[in-house]
């Protein structure tokens, strides 16, 4: 089975900062990889898939890349609508999971 | 638009079964174009999937969990059920249903959760 590892498992930012997610493969799965993000009580909801593409309606301030092993979530100019847990998913074999990553208002 | 919507007891006895419904409002579940999925997140862990369900019957889960695990669906009322057997408290969670585009791997529309407290 393949094993996802995101890090940081949480972030303090501020609005207008920079955040970078990291997510990483235990052995290789091209750009099948998409990100979520998730908010307490809410469903969770897909921002990226194919590493790098954005999901219809969600903002330009996200973005992805990788492939491989290696990817990453970036949020340009964090809102306060970003402050969300946001993970990671790859289904080479079946659907796998990062262990999220919070972004705190700092 | 499309809504998922997760039902059923929040609290389940060990060695119980526990039964989830997800009805599906603002498409079919009998599309062709789609499967339907169930995931977990216990409090404090990550998400792990359970299984999908593809509308002319076939299943297929998550290995970890395949012997006690099974996935319906009802043409009549559009709603997928999950059925677990012999609970224990690790199946203490939140439990999410969700679509995947038939050939794709990802979850484009998801349910809000419901909670599962498996406890006597």
């Amino acid at each position: 089975d393949i094993q996802m590892t995101q890090s940081p498992s949480s972030v303090s930012a501020s609005v207008g900062d920079r955040v970078t997610i990291t997510c990483r493969a235990s052995q290789g799965i091209s750009n099948r990889l998409a990100w979520y993000q998730h908010k307490p009580g809410k469903a969770p909801k897909l921002l990226v898939y194919g590493a790098s593409t954005l999901q219809s309606g969600v903002p330009s301030r996200f973005s992805g890349s990788g492939s491989g092993t290696d990817f990453t979530l970036t949020i340009n100019s964090l809102q306060p609508e970003d402050f969300a847990t946001y993970f990671c998913q790859e289904a080479s074999s079946f659907p796998s999971f990062g262990g999220g990553t919070r972004v705190e208002i700092k | 638009q499309l809504q998922l919507q997760e039902s059923g007891p929040g609290l389940v006895k060990p060695s119980e079964t526990l039964s989830l419904t997800c009805t599906v409002s603002g498409d079919s579940f009998s599309s062709r174009a789609y499967y339907w999925g169930w995931i977990r997140q216990p409090p404090g862990k990550g998400l792990e999937w359970i299984g999908s369900f593809y509308y002319t019957g076939s299943s297929y889960y998550n290995p970890s969990l395949k012997d006690r695990v099974t996935l319906s669906g009802d043409t009549s009322k559009n709603q997928i059920s999950l059925t677990v057997t012999s609970v224990t408290a690790a199946d203490t969670a939140v439990y999410y249903c969700a679509r995947r585009d038939h050939g794709k791997y990802f979850f484009d529309s998801w349910g809000q959760g419901t909670l599962v407290t498996v406890s006597s």
